[in-house]
């Protein structure tokens, strides 16, 4: 059973700190992984993809993959209330297949 | 920027009723999917369709469930005859072959409430 882990949190914030976010996924194997941001009552939308090990930047977003340990993680620095969302955590785990199989997501509150 | 486009927004319909949830994916797209979030829960896969066919399916995609591709635009999701259970946000999303677009665009959403 190819399972994705995350605390449900909430994780509270204050305004600018950085927050960090946490992911572990059952499948050494597994390819390609993804953060996406939900609001409430909205659709998924994707803020970052992470294929390497290491670190990958995109403006205030920083993923970091350690395949050996089966980890990923998002860091959003100089937090601001907008981003107050659920991070879901969704993986992909290869051989042949196109399905993303999602973790329960992160509640992220950010306090001004 | 390119969206999915799904409707209705919000259907009400009564247990064992047909329902027809409709996307539009991005035009360059070539893969295609359903997932769905219960209220609280996970978003899990349904159905995955390229070339005009289902590519994969979950357990949860069983015999009351389809998908078709009418025209060279719209995609479907038919559920034959609703359960309570049913009751869900139904989501579209598409994407194309390359590698990096397996984090695909998902469209906005269809709430479907069973009564």
């Amino acid at each position: 059973q190819k399972e994705v882990e995350q605390n449900s949190g909430p994780l509270s914030v204050p305004e600018g700190a950085i927050a960090s976010l946490n992911c572990t996924y059952s499948d050494r194997v597994s390819q390609s992984f993804f953060w996406y941001r939900q609001y409430s009552g909205k659709s998924p939308e994707l803020i970052m993809s992470i294929y390497s090990n290491g670190d990958k930047e995109d403006g205030r977003f920083t993923a970091q993959l350690n395949k050996a340990s089966q980890y990923v993680s998002l860091l959003i620095r100089d937090s601001q209330p907008s981003d107050s969302a659920t991070y879901l955590c969704a993986v992909n785990f290869g051989a042949g297949s196109y399905q993303l199989t999602f973790g329960k997501g992160t509640k992220l509150s950010v306090i001004p | 920027e390119p969206e999915v486009t799904q409707t209705p927004s919000h259907q009400v319909t009564q247990m064992g009723q047909e329902v027809i949830l409709r996307c539009v994916p991005i035009s360059n797209h070539l893969y295609f999917y359903w997932y769905r979030q219960i209220l609280g829960q996970k978003v899990e896969f349904l159905v995955s369709f390229y070339n005009n066919e289902i590519s994969e399916k979950s357990e949860i995609f069983d015999d009351q469930f389809s998908v078709e591709r009418p025209d060279g635009s719209n995609f479907t999701l038919k559920i034959r005859s609703t359960k309570l259970e049913d009751s869900a946000m139904y989501f579209c999303a598409s994407s194309t072959r390359d590698r990096v677009s397996y984090g695909y665009t998902f469209g906005s959403g269809t709430r479907l409430t069973v009564v």
